[in-house]
């Protein structure tokens, strides 16, 4: 299966584009999902078949997946747009979740 | 509305078993694959096991194989795991998720139930 890396923390401004990236071996050969995770809370899909969003789920979240390389990009960055944010991928059988980023809206 | 409740959490000392429940109160459970995930303490998520519609398949991640096995009741709209031999490192919450979104993203996930392992 995959290993998926992340960068442990991101900071952004309000109002300001967030860039999250996802990195693993041949990760553009395969989809890649995005969950968003506030303290205390289930996750939540926000980005699937890199670059979908499910109904409910703000236009400024957008996804690609290209390379080697996953980006969730997060535009005009809200204050409660604040979590943790995971990708995921899939192997032949089975599922990785990259370590998590952190994103801190300042 | 698909709402998934899993139960069965607690504490367990070194070596016990233990037994979740999901239980999903929509009508297409029969549909889904369904994957359990966990979180330890203060860390990221980590995929455990998935199973198929009709239950023949499933998979896990190398760290459960043996000791975890996952199953379906789709009478009772119902994911289950059992979980024996188990560790401090199994400490976690474990949520199910269904794999209702396209590209085997979950779109659906349960709050979770807390599993803590000690003596």
């Amino acid at each position: 299966s995959f290993e998926l890396t992340q960068p442990p923390s991101v900071s952004v401004s309000p109002g300001q584009t967030a860039s999250i990236t996802c990195s693993g071996d041949k990760l553009g050969d395969t989809y890649a999902s995005w969950y968003q995770q506030k303290p205390g809370q289930s996750p939540v899909l926000v980005i699937y078949q890199d670059n979908k969003r499910p109904s409910g789920i703000p236009e400024r979240f957008s996804g690609s997946n290209s390379g080697n390389t996953a980006t969730l990009t997060i535009s005009e960055t809200q204050a409660m747009d604040e979590a943790d944010y995971y990708c995921q991928a899939w192997g032949r059988f089975t599922a990785t979740f990259g370590g998590g980023t952190k994103l801190t809206v300042l | 509305e698909v709402q998934l409740v899993e139960s069965g959490g607690g504490l367990v000392q070194p070596g016990g078993s233990l037994r979740l429940s999901c239980a999903d109160s929509g009508s297409n459970f029969r549909n889904y694959w369904m994957s359990w995930v966990r979180q330890a303490p203060g860390k990221g998520l980590e995929w455990v096991a998935n199973i198929g519609q009709d239950g023949s398949e499933k998979y896990y991640v190398d760290s459960v194989k043996g000791r975890f096995t996952i199953s379906r009741d789709n009478a009772k709209n119902s994911l289950y795991l059992q979980i024996i031999s188990l560790r401090a490192e199994d400490t976690a919450v474990y949520y199910c998720a269904r794999e209702g979104g396209g590209g085997r993203s979950s779109d659906y996930w349960g709050q979770g139930t807390l599993v803590t392992v000690s003596s």
